[in-house]
């Protein structure tokens, strides 16, 4: 079973909508979070990080954490067409081997000009 | 910004060749990882070195050797390479290990017939 899992699979907004994703850890180690987002023929690049509960606001991306439930979400306001990609969960343990990053499936967005 | 290059960018091997993907990153971090992307199994972790001389098995690591000569690259070699690990392969970087963000370069797609 994935550690880390992402819904939806995929997601459709119109420009200058609002984007939500979603995450969720079903391993209790794993507690901090990362957001990354992966442009057609490129690497992954992260957008943010969050380890704490509560919202992390970083220009139009604002990430949502509860620990209590392990659940983590990435809302975009005023969407873009240059948002249109995939975008990963990542989580990484409080113990053991604290350095290695669990990949959710992701998520593509498509932003609809 | 972090800069992690890959080499070749594409590479066609035939089965039971050997085959090996470079990485190079500029900006003196201590971690390097290699990934493999695939539809339905997203990102997953090969191998990883906390520095120059060191490499350690990740979450899928039979079929692959790692190499990490110097702090600034980071091999991944396929000694006899087979159908199955046709893939797009990522090499990544971090400053510290544990919670830290990772950098990741543009990709290597493989075909192996």
């Amino acid at each position: 079973q994935q550690k880390v899992q992402q819904s939806p699979e995929s997601l459709s907004v119109p420009e200058g909508g609002m984007a939500s994703l979603n995450c969720t850890s079903s391993d209790r180690n794993f507690q901090y979070f990362w957001w990354y987002r992966q442009h057609s023929g490129e690497g992954p690049k992260a957008l943010m990080s969050i380890f704490s509960d509560g919202d992390k606001k970083e220009g139009r991306f604002t990430a949502h954490l509860n620990k209590a439930s392990l659940h983590v979400s990435l809302h975009i306001r005023d969407s873009q067409p240059s948002d249109s990609a995939l975008y990963f969960c990542a989580a990484s343990p409080l113990t053991g081997n604290t350095g290695k990053l669990i990949f959710g499936l992701g998520t593509t967005l498509q932003v609809q000009p | 910004e972090a800069a992690v290059t890959q080499s070749p960018r594409n590479k066609v091997a035939v089965t039971g060749g050997k085959v090996t993907l470079s990485c190079n990153q500029t900006n003196n971090h201590n971690n390097m990882y290699w990934y493999r992307q695939d539809t339905g199994h997203g990102l997953r972790l090969i191998h990883y070195s906390y520095g120059a001389g060191s490499t350690e098995k990740g979450d899928i690591p039979d079929g692959y050797k790692a190499s990490r000569p110097s702090q600034e690259n980071f091999s991944l070699i396929l000694e006899l390479a087979t159908p199955s690990q046709t893939s797009v392969y990522f090499c990544a970087s971090g400053e510290n290990w544990g919670q830290d963000t990772q950098y990741f370069g543009p990709g290597t797609r493989l075909l192996v017939l």
